[in-house]
């Protein structure tokens, strides 16, 4: 049984599009997030939910938008796609705000 | 706000030996979690071991244990009899506890790059 899942696993598209990438746990955690890991391989925290609250809104564009429909989903959507979007996006969960995160497989996404 | 430094960007050791890996972190809080997370290259980021600032034991997980020093800031990843597929990226991440806006956010360093060869 997969933890956190992501889909899809690569994203390949052009400039200007806008595109959404899906996020599930079923591992009856409240707290979610969202990570980009750019090509250094850095990885930066984006958001976080908790119970379908957005928490941790870090410094992003807003053509990046974060849904929770429900505490186990957490889709990201990216408006007008630039060259530099393109990243590794990691999401991942936790039993609550301050506790251990799982991580997905990881989103590639790349912007032509 | 609080940062995470490893040192080493490249480490490799011989299949069966042990290897060190170097974290130290710069915080104010006394209350936090230490991790480590490896990336093969499969991408999957996988929690190796976690430390809680107000143990003074130091945390083991089969082959891989941690030397925390708290006063010093260090928390060093030790993996004994290396296998191949210990071959990974390696991350030190930080979390702070308590209350305020930056609850559960990891702040990661920049990752070593361990290869294990046979």
């Amino acid at each position: 049984d997969t933890a956190v899942s992501q889909t899809p696993k690569y994203l390949v598209t052009q400039m200007g599009n806008d595109k959404s990438i899906k996020c599930e746990q079923n591992l009856g955690h409240d707290t979610m997030y969202w990570y980009k890991q750019d090509s250094k391989k850095f990885l930066k925290i984006m958001f976080s939910y908790n119970n379908k609250e957005l928490i941790i809104n870090e410094t992003v564009p807003n053509r990046f938008s974060p849904k929770s429909p429900d505490k186990a989903h957490l889709n990201l959507h990216i408006n007008s796609l630039e060259l530099g979007d393109s990243a590794v996006y990691f999401c991942a969960s936790s039993r609550r705000g301050a506790d251990t995160q799982y991580f997905g497989p990881g989103t590639r996404l790349t912007v032509l | 706000a609080q940062t995470v430094t490893q040192s080493q960007p490249e480490m490799s050791v011989q299949e069966a030996e042990t290897v060190t890996l170097s974290c130290t972190y710069d915080t104010s809080e006394n209350n936090y979690y230490l991790f480590w997370y490896k990336q093969p290259p499969s991408r999957q980021m996988i929690l190796v071991i976690r430390q809680e600032a107000y143990k003074q034991q130091n945390a083991t997980e089969n082959r891989f244990s941690v030397n925390f020093q708290k006063a010093a800031k260090s928390f060093s990843l030790k993996i004994s009899d290396s296998q191949l597929g210990d071959t990974a990226m390696y991350f030190c991440a930080f979390m702070r506890l308590g209350r305020g806006s930056t609850l559960g956010r990891l702040y990661f360093g920049r990752g070593t790059q361990l290869t294990v060869w046979p």
